[in-house]
């Protein structure tokens, strides 16, 4: 079964910094994009940051390039992503979820983890 | 970037009727190299992460009822459910993945009249 488990998620203040994890099983992890998408309380989902199956291409939306790092560690079958300078604005659910080959749609979606930025 | 436009932003339904949501993106998400479009839709229930129904426009994902349905071209599309049942009670989002940034629209939310 695909699976997809992210992790890493909590409080922390203004101009802190955050590090989620999102491990995934049930699939061969390198051959397949990743993202990380962000949902903030009673909103709609955002695209935060994309990765190639092979690490080798990375994005980022405007709101978050600069202060976050997508990045995956195929022998671990995991994704990461550090975000500084973290903002009230970050505060969401992330979730990761899997892309296809070469495409960034997202067919799995795990269940999210919650980051509060606050003082 | 492109822009993913929704409507209606809600709809309320009757069981067993039809319910249809619209998307139109500002440029087109067809290309043409192998003439498909990168435009997908997503389910998402209260509480729950967001679930993939429709791939390529139209394409159902494996286990989807087929009573859902993914048509358009271009720039505007379309997401059907025939006959609405209570589990279809969602909030819906179309996505383009034919360029970053990834862009999803505002969301139609779902309910039964």
């Amino acid at each position: 079964e695909v699976q997809l488990v992210e992790s890493g998620g909590g409080l922390v203040q203004p101009g802190g910094s955050l590090r989620l994890s999102c491990a995934a099983s049930g699939f061969t992890f390198s051959n397949y994009a990743m993202s990380w998408v962000r949902q903030a309380p009673g909103r709609g989902l955002e695209w935060v940051s994309s990765i190639s199956g092979s690490g080798g291409s990375s994005y980022y939306a405007d709101s978050v390039k600069g202060r976050f790092t997508i990045s995956r560690d195929n022998s671990k079958n995991t994704l990461y992503t550090l975000m500084n300078s973290l903002r009230a604005e970050d505060t969401a659910v992330y979730y990761c979820a899997k892309g296809g080959t070469d495409y960034y749609y997202m067919d799995v979606w795990g269940k999210g983890t919650t980051v509060s930025v606050s003082s | 970037d492109i822009v993913m436009t929704q409507s209606p932003d809600s709809l309320a339904v009757s069981l067993g009727e039809r319910a249809t949501i619209n998307c139109k993106s500002s440029q087109s998400v067809l290309y043409s190299s192998n003439n498909q479009n990168y435009l997908a839709w997503y389910q998402q229930k209260p509480g729950q992460p967001p679930k993939m129904l429709i791939y390529w426009a139209s394409t159902r994902e494996s286990g989807v009822p087929d009573r859902f349905s993914g048509s358009g071209s271009g720039t505007d599309f379309t997401l059907t459910i025939s006959s609405l049942q209570a589990e279809d009670v969602a909030v819906y989002y179309c996505q383009q993945y034919y360029t970053t940034p990834l862009t999803f629209g505002g969301g139609t939310e779902v309910e039964i009249k």
